[in-house]
């Protein structure tokens, strides 16, 4: 146990839908990273938060997004969701940010029908 | 365009076999990382670099600035090993861009 806990681990769903994945990041941690990894693209960052803030966005869809709550877990909704949306998502998370090193979780994996 | 590239994309080696895994970068970096990445799909971070070397039991990352490169060293390979293997890089920006990984099998 990484101490990163994702939620759902599978989730199987239609095109259309919108589905939320959650993430509670390691004590103490105050930044969370969400990434997107799918077998045409490999591993893509799409946002960072950091103590609740917005901090650094990637290559996220405008009908993806994320926030970080109070408690410091996020969660990232993904919505009129494609059959190309289907894909790993990874959340990690350090203690501040840049160059403190980063813990997985073990991921969700999408699977859009 | 900032790009990460790995090499080689697969490996295959017999078990107590030396590997080298390389990372090479387009311009200068912040950080690099150093992951595994199991069939089962988790990630696991094995190190972070800014310069130098580092080492953690069999493994062993080093970095040189000048010339834009890493390598990841496996000692002693054993078919534990078996793992994707992934150089990502932080450009001052912390956001991370991967390369494409190295499939590394170790054969018994």
């Amino acid at each position: 146990d990484s101490g990163v806990t994702q939620t759902p681990k599978h989730l199987i769903t239609a095109t259309g839908q919108r589905v939320t994945l959650r993430c509670s990041p390691r004590s103490g941690d105050l930044s969370v990273y969400w990434y997107q990894q799918s077998l045409d693209q490999g591993l893509q960052f799409l946002i960072q938060y950091y103590n609740g803030e917005e901090r650094a966005k990637g290559n996220i869809l405008e009908r993806f997004s994320a926030q970080q709550f109070p408690d410091l877990h996020s969660e990232l909704n993904l919505s009129s969701l494609e059959l190309g949306d289907s894909a790993l998502y990874f959340c990690a998370s350090s203690p501040r940010g840049q160059n403190y090193g980063y813990t997985f979780g073990s991921g969700t994996r999408l699977t859009v029908v | 365009k900032n790009e990460v590239e790995q090499s080689p994309q697969n490996l295959t080696a017999q078990e107590g076999e030396f590997i080298t895994i390389n990372c090479s970068y387009s311009v200068g970096i912040s950080a690099l990382h150093w992951l595994q990445q199991h069939p089962g799909g988790g990630i696991v971070s094995l190190f972070m670099l800014s310069s130098g070397k580092k080492k953690h039991g069999r493994l062993i990352a080093t970095i040189n600035i000048q010339e834009k490169h890493s390598s990841l060293h496996i000692t002693a390979s054993h078919p534990r090993d078996s793992a994707v293997y992934i150089c990502a890089v932080e450009w001052g920006n912390e956001k991370l861009t991967f390369g494409t990984g190295t499939r590394l099998t170790i054969i018994p």
